[in-house]
């Protein structure tokens, strides 16, 4: 079965420090790719996606992922992090065939915290 | 503002009961997705329904049910209410009915079952 894995459960930086959560998938065939975010209290939000083109995508906040497809990976990164950024994210797949292209596969989320 | 409008917001059950989540999707959108959220978990995919119809269910068994209204709004049913169902019910809108076009998700109901 298809399935997404996050590395990292529970991470910890300092502001400023640069920030690298891994997100790998488990499916041979053409995929499209998301990160979401949930601040504390808040709901889940669309940080970028990857559907096709430039590897490399920038999302909001200064955050961006890139796709290596033989790899099976779509690791975030933000070059320096904020107090704000303290979040769970989750990395996640839509199959890109028609059939199955309602729905999206999670991974567990990382809980990101960041100390002022 | 999610956009998108769910209730309630928390809830609590016994089990072998029946409960009904509501979601009331952004203005504009036409399609709901239901995800199921376990603590500690991602969200798990339920159903969508497009259409006022049931596009694509996940790996749910029949105890959970759904409907979708003329006005796009949709509810979620639960029979039989196991102790497992505990969790956070996400609904998450979008326009058309393809999970590629963006979803905005509520907040959630969170049920408890006792």
């Amino acid at each position: 079965a298809q399935s997404v894995s996050q590395h990292n459960h529970h991470v910890i930086l300092s502001e400023a420090a640069s920030l690298e959560l891994g997100c790998n998938y488990s499916y041979g065939g053409t995929v499209n790719l998301f990160w979401y975010v949930q601040y504390p209290g808040q709901h889940l939000q669309l940080l970028l996606k990857y559907f096709s083109g430039d590897p490399l995508v920038k999302g909001i906040k200064g955050f961006e992922a890139e796709f290596i497809k033989s790899k099976f990976s779509f690791n975030l990164r933000k070059p320096s992090v904020q107090w704000s950024d303290t979040a769970e994210y989750f990395c996640a797949v839509n199959l890109g065939n028609a059939g199955n292209n309602r729905k999206l596969i999670w991974g567990l989320g990382t809980s990101l915290a960041v100390n002022p | 503002d999610a956009g998108v409008t769910q209730s309630p917001t928390h809830l609590i059950k016994t089990r072998g009961q029946q409960v009904t989540l509501r979601c009331s999707p952004k203005s504009g959108h036409d399609t709901v997705s239901w995800y199921q959220q376990a603590l500690g978990q991602g969200p798990q995919f339920i159903f969508q329904y497009y259409e006022e119809e049931e596009r694509q269910r996940g790996n749910f068994p029949d105890r959970f049910s759904g409907h979708q209204f003329p006005n796009y709004s949709s509810e979620l049913n639960v029979n039989a209410l196991l102790l497992g169902d505990s969790a956070l019910y996400l609904c998450a809108s979008s326009l058309g009915d393809s999970a590629n076009y963006g979803y905005t998700f509520g907040s959630g109901t969170r049920l408890t079952v006792v």
